[in-house]
């Protein structure tokens, strides 16, 4: 069963521009959601952050939203830069389970310069 | 600070064989789990190791089998390797709810 979900497998964005990945989960025990981007041959690289407690979390060129009645939480990028172009994952896990990460299939973005 | 180290970066096994994999955390962090990630089933939680106890388990096989020492490297080991087992197998360590992994080992069973 796919607690996680990426919905979206490729995601296309001029550079300058607004990128948004989203993600869906099914389960309502999660209370932490983290955001990763993955390059070939290397590690998932944390990016950001949020607790079920809050609704939006920002760092930079990043914020994260989640919309807990709709299980629902998206990452957005502003403004893209190619560099950004990379696999992006959402993961999530219960707290209280420790640090089991339920992870989506991931998002390819291709920000075009 | 260092980052997390797994070792080594690439394996070649046969079928039937076993294999052990590294895993050294960033200094500080006493929490290390273990991730495979394979085309088809994307990046699955295999476990966690605490204070060298395991702390948390995912849906494998008995033949996957993990510990964490003092100093908290971990290593995992898979016995009896069948194909399926090809991956790359990422190794992660923790601090405050945050993940940080290692580039992660490329095992290929052939």
């Amino acid at each position: 069963d796919q607690q996680v979900k990426q919905n979206s497998p490729s995601l296309s964005v001029q550079e300058g521009r607004i990128s948004i990945l989203n993600c869906d989960y099914t389960n309502s025990m999660f209370d932490y959601f983290l955001w990763y981007k993955k390059y070939p041959a290397e590690g998932p690289t944390f990016l950001i952050s949020i607790s079920s407690i809050k609704d939006k979390n920002e760092d930079g060129r990043f914020t994260v939203f989640l919309n807990k009645s709709a299980k629902h939480l998206s990452l957005h990028i502003v403004p893209s830069q190619p560099g950004d172009s990379a696999v992006y994952f959402c993961a999530a896990s219960v707290q209280e389970y420790g640090n089991k990460l339920v992870f989506g299939a991931g998002t390819i973005l291709r920000v075009k310069s | 600070k260092a980052g997390v180290t797994q070792t080594p970066r690439y394996l070649i096994k046969t079928r039937g064989q076993q294999v052990t994999l590294s895993c050294s955390p960033i200094s500080g962090h006493r929490s290390v789990s273990w991730y495979q990630q394979t085309p088809g089933q994307g990046l699955q939680f295999l476990f966690e190791y605490f204070s060298e106890t395991q702390r948390n388990k995912g849906n494998f096989p008995g033949r996957f089998s993990g510990r964490q020492f003092s100093n908290s490297r971990s290593e995992m080991n898979v016995s009896t390797l069948e194909l399926g087992d090809s991956a790359l197998y990422l190794c992660a360590s923790s601090y405050k709810n945050i993940q940080y992994f290692g580039a992660g080992t490329r095992l290929s069973v052939l």
